[in-house]
């Protein structure tokens, strides 16, 4: 009964290559999340969508992008894949994003740039 | 800015034993809320338990209490007898205004590896 699909769960990419990871829900929620985890450290929020509404994120670099056809899926697009975004992508939903705000999250997307 | 800070890198504990994960916030907002997710390693976040800083009561889940003393700022995690499958990353994350201040999001302590020995 997965909830927050993620695909593909492993992807590599070349240095330069634009790459698209996915993002799909079963739960109707109104926010989706899109979370940069690199190594050992702790996952960082890039950006969300309330509905249609983009919220990013100041620090997130220009060089990642957003997209969300429909309340269903969510993508994360990155244009110009460097070594530095090699990391785990966690996408996440939440009924919306105020007061208690529990958050269910996908098992992730490791991006390997080479 | 808000923050979060869990000072245990990595923990063990006995199997059927109780173990207290660390974690200690900074805010100056009146209506906040707590939260620990649990990440083994294939990556997923699971969320564990949530305590609103208007709750009087520290919040329970099965096996998970999370001890909350507001005055020291602290919102520790008690696992008690602990299970093999308990051996996992554990973060401590505090829900905050995003930089645009629309909205809320979740911010993440670095932390603590937990593992569990037979």
């Amino acid at each position: 009964d997965a909830m927050v699909i993620q695909n593909p769960r492993y992807q590599v990419t070349q240095f330069g290559k634009p790459v698209t990871l996915s993002c799909s829900q079963t739960l109707n929620h109104n926010v989706m999340y899109w979370y940069q985890q690199k190594s050992s450290q702790a996952p960082k929020l890039l950006f969300h969508y309330y509905d249609k509404d983009f919220n990013n994120e100041a620090d997130t670099p220009d060089n990642f992008q957003s997209r969300r056809p429909n309340t269903s899926f969510c993508f994360l697009d990155i244009r110009s894949p460097g070594l530095g975004d090699a990391a785990m992508y966690l996408c996440a939903t939440s009924r919306d994003n105020y007061r208690f705000n529990e958050q269910y999250f996908g098992p992730g997307t490791r991006l390997t740039v080479t | 800015a808000q923050k979060i800070t869990q000072t245990q890198p990595g923990m063990f504990v006995q199997e059927k034993e109780a173990v207290t994960l660390d974690c200690t916030y900074d805010t100056s907002d009146q209506s906040y809320g707590l939260f620990w997710y649990k990440q083994p390693s294939s990556g997923e976040m699971i969320f564990l338990i949530y305590q609103g800083s208007y709750d009087e009561q520290n919040a329970t889940e099965g096996r998970y209490s999370l001890n909350f003393q507001k005055a020291r700022k602290s919102a520790n995690l008690v696992i008690s007898a602990s299970q093999l499958g308990d051996s996992a990353m554990y973060f401590c994350a505090m829900r905050e205004k995003n930089s645009g201040g629309s909205n809320y999001k979740l911010t993440f302590g670095k932390g603590t590896l937990l593992t569990v020995n037979p």
